[in-house]
């Protein structure tokens, strides 16, 4: 079946240019995360939606990141005014809860480079 | 001290060696376990769940102790695409925790 998508695959943008990410889950996972990897870096959590709300958002590294789920499945992640060190792969993950028990699919990531 | 901790690495390793990842986790409450791969420049991929009684799925063997909370992966008869990042990751539902990795090196 269809895993998680991601699009664009890559980006290249100007500083202070605006970015929106998208990420398709699989149909029906109820959870849907995304994270930052930065080049030989682990991966760096920034918010989690359980259906369309976000209650940890606690990762998002500045008010210039944002991030929407609508009709419990795509989700964008958007970043305002970027900065350089914003380059990174964003990665999309996401799960289907069952009681206690969740595993995480990923998405191929979007590489965003910020000039 | 952080939540998910792994050996640091690298591990560089012969073929045919047998080699073993350790990683240990602050929230006792955790509830599911996992190691994931990560190829270079790739997204992570799930490698297999830990479950409390140990699991084995072909060369690959992985163990839990909650009482310690640690987690552990023992690759036998490694081959070169073994070569990856190991993943440790802890979840309580909502609350995914990765570690930073393990690179392991397979060479002829």
């Amino acid at each position: 079946g269809a895993g998680v998508s991601q699009s664009p695959s890559n980006k290249v943008t100007e500083k202070g240019k605006d970015v929106e990410l998208r990420c398709d889950p699989i149909s029906g996972h109820t959870a849907l995360y995304w994270y930052r990897q930065s080049l030989g870096q682990g991966l760096e959590f920034l918010i989690y939606f359980q259906g369309n709300s976000a209650p940890d958002k606690s990762g998002l590294p500045s008010d210039r990141f944002s991030a929407e789920r609508t009709g419990g499945s795509v989700s964008t992640l958007t970043i305002q005014r970027t900065q350089q060190e914003d380059s990174a792969v964003y990665l999309c993950a996401s799960s289907l809860v069952s009681g206690n028990q969740e595993t995480q699919y990923f998405g191929p990531g979007t590489r965003l480079l910020v000039l | 001290r952080k939540e998910v901790e792994q050996d640091p690495g690298p591990f560089n390793v012969p073929e045919g060696a047998t080699v073993a990842f350790n990683c240990t986790y602050s929230n006792s409450a955790s509830q599911s376990f996992f190691w994931y791969r990560q190829d270079c420049r790739k997204e992570p991929k799930l490698l297999m769940s830990v479950y409390s009684s140990g699991n084995e799925d072909g060369r690959f063997t992985a163990q839990l102790n909650r009482a310690s909370q640690y987690i552990s992966l023992l690759i036998r008869d490694s081959k070169l695409s073994d070569s990856a990042t190991y993943l440790c990751v802890v979840n309580y539902v909502g609350d995914m925790r990765f570690g930073a990795g393990t690179r392991l090196t397979v060479k002829p």
